[in-house]
């Protein structure tokens, strides 16, 4: 069963400081890596997206990468500001033999950041 | 707004009543997918359609659950004689077939009350 882990679950942290979310997957068929991040009652906003042949991706205050062969990726989040307080959901694709893919997603790590 | 919409956004009903989701997709998109989240959870896989032909169920999805997608444009989730545990927010993605991985976008989701 493809499964993907996020720790901790939860994390608070006090604002301007820097933070790394972890995920680990058990599949090493997961072909992408995706980080989301969902506000409450909200639906998903993808932040970034690692492709396969890939080892990470920027976007401003955050850096994600990837490890296939470990298992793991990371979300490097600098300088926190109580805006980026969310759940942030780490998500793997998965391509059968057909190119269908579908997206196994983590329980997410809830992040609160401290004024 | 050309992203993925879903309605209604918020639906309560009462235990053995049956509800209708509708999800319209970004309009290029010939893949369009389902899941569920429950609360605390990260979103679960239900289904997916390519065009108007729906290639894949998952195990979650009992006989009370049917989705269409008559045309290859929208797509509707009933769920027919709700349970309390049918409550969670139900949400769509699109997504376009090609040669590589194509990244799913998701709609605001349906948050489902069953009282």
């Amino acid at each position: 069963k493809q499964e993907v882990t996020q720790i901790p679950a939860a994390l608070s942290v006090p604002e301007g400081e820097n933070l790394v979310l972890n995920c680990s997957f058990t599949d090493s068929a997961i072909y992408n890596l995706q980080w989301f991040r969902q506000d409450p009652g909200k639906g998903l906003t993808s932040l970034l997206l690692i492709q396969s042949s890939q080892r990470e991706q920027t976007s401003g205050r955050l850096n994600a990468s990837l490890d296939k062969s470990s298992g793991r990726s990371t979300l490097y989040i600098a300088a926190s500001q109580p805006g980026d307080s969310a759940t942030y959901l780490c998500a793997g694709t998965i391509l059968n033999m057909n190119r269908d893919d579908k997206i196994i997603f983590g329980k997410g790590t809830r992040l609160h950041i401290l004024p | 707004d050309t992203g993925v919409s879903q309605n209604p956004r918020h639906k309560i009903t009462k235990r053995g009543q049956n509800v209708t989701f509708r999800c319209d997709p970004i309009s290029e998109h010939n893949r369009l997918y389902w899941y569920r989240q429950t609360l605390g959870q990260g979103p679960e896989f239900l289904t997916y359609f390519q065009n108007e032909a729906q290639l894949e169920k998952s195990r979650l999805l009992s006989d009370r659950f049917s989705a269409e997608r008559p045309k290859g444009s929208f797509s509707t989730l009933e769920i027919q004689r709700t349970e309390q545990g049918d409550s969670a927010m139900y949400l769509c993605a699109s997504s376009t077939q090609g040669e590589i991985y194509n990244e799913q976008f998701f709609g605001p989701g349906t948050r489902l009350t069953v009282l």
